[in-house]
């Protein structure tokens, strides 16, 4: 069974830093690219940062692009993102997703996601 | 960066109707286009991939199709457990992006 548990959450003031983690299990981890999807509350699905299976392929959304670093070490079947310069509109809930392809030059869909890990920047 | 946008934003439907929701994008995106289903407190799950492929276990009251810059996802039959927000999503860029959303709620 595919299973991905986000860590790393909680209240942190506005221009500081945060990691998130994400273990993934029942798959092989090192055969996919992964992603950080956000959801605000109240508001829609935001797709934040993907990588491709070997971390060759990166990429960010303009919103966290320069802020944010996604890294993977698929030794310990885990997915991270480093965000700094935390914002309040940087608030949500982050979800670790699996994508169904393996990032190099194809491009899935998002067949697995975790339960999600809540960002909350405030003074 | 492609921009997906989806009409309606919200719609209202008993049991049993046909229901309908659109997702277009920016640019082509040949059949490069997911849809998503979410209940509240919950994660999205996979409906539809590549337009028009049923994920498995999904019922077959849903089906997706569309090419290029227009989709569609269409609910045969809407069931009590189908009253969700669901989203488009395009895989044509590595750069991901999401409709808005669109909140079916029970009429």
């Amino acid at each position: 069974e595919v299973q991905l548990v986000e860590s790393g959450g909680g209240l942190v003031q506005p221009g500081r830093s945060l990691r998130l983690s994400c273990a993934a299990s029942g798959f092989t981890f090192d055969d996919y690219a992964m992603h950080w999807v956000r959801q605000a509350p109240g508001k829609g699905l935001e797709w934040v940062s993907g990588i491709s299976w070997n971390s060759g392929s990166i990429g960010y959304a303009d919103s966290v692009k320069g802020r944010f670093t996604i890294s993977r070490d698929n030794a310990k079947n885990s997915l991270y993102l480093q965000m700094n310069s935390l914002r309040a509109e940087d608030t949500a809930l982050y979800y670790c997703a699996k994508d169904s392809s393996d990032g190099s030059g194809s491009y899935g869909n998002f067949d697995y996601w975790g339960q999600g890990t809540l960002v909350t920047v405030s003074s | 960066d492609i921009q997906m946008t989806q009409s309606p934003s919200s719609l209202s439907a008993s049991v049993g109707d046909r229901v309908t929701i659109t997702c277009r994008a920016s640019q082509s995106i040949s059949s490069y286009l997911n849809w998503y289903q979410q209940k509240p407190g919950k994660a999205p799950k996979l409906l539809i991939y590549a337009a028009s492929s049923l994920q498995s276990g999904v019922p077959s009251r849903f089906s997706g199709s569309g090419s290029g810059t227009d989709f569609t996802l269409t609910i045969s039959s809407l069931q009590p457990e189908d009253f969700a927000t669901y989203y488009c999503q395009q895989s044509y860029s590595a750069l991901r992006t999401f409709g808005q959303g669109t909140k079916v709620e029970i009429k």
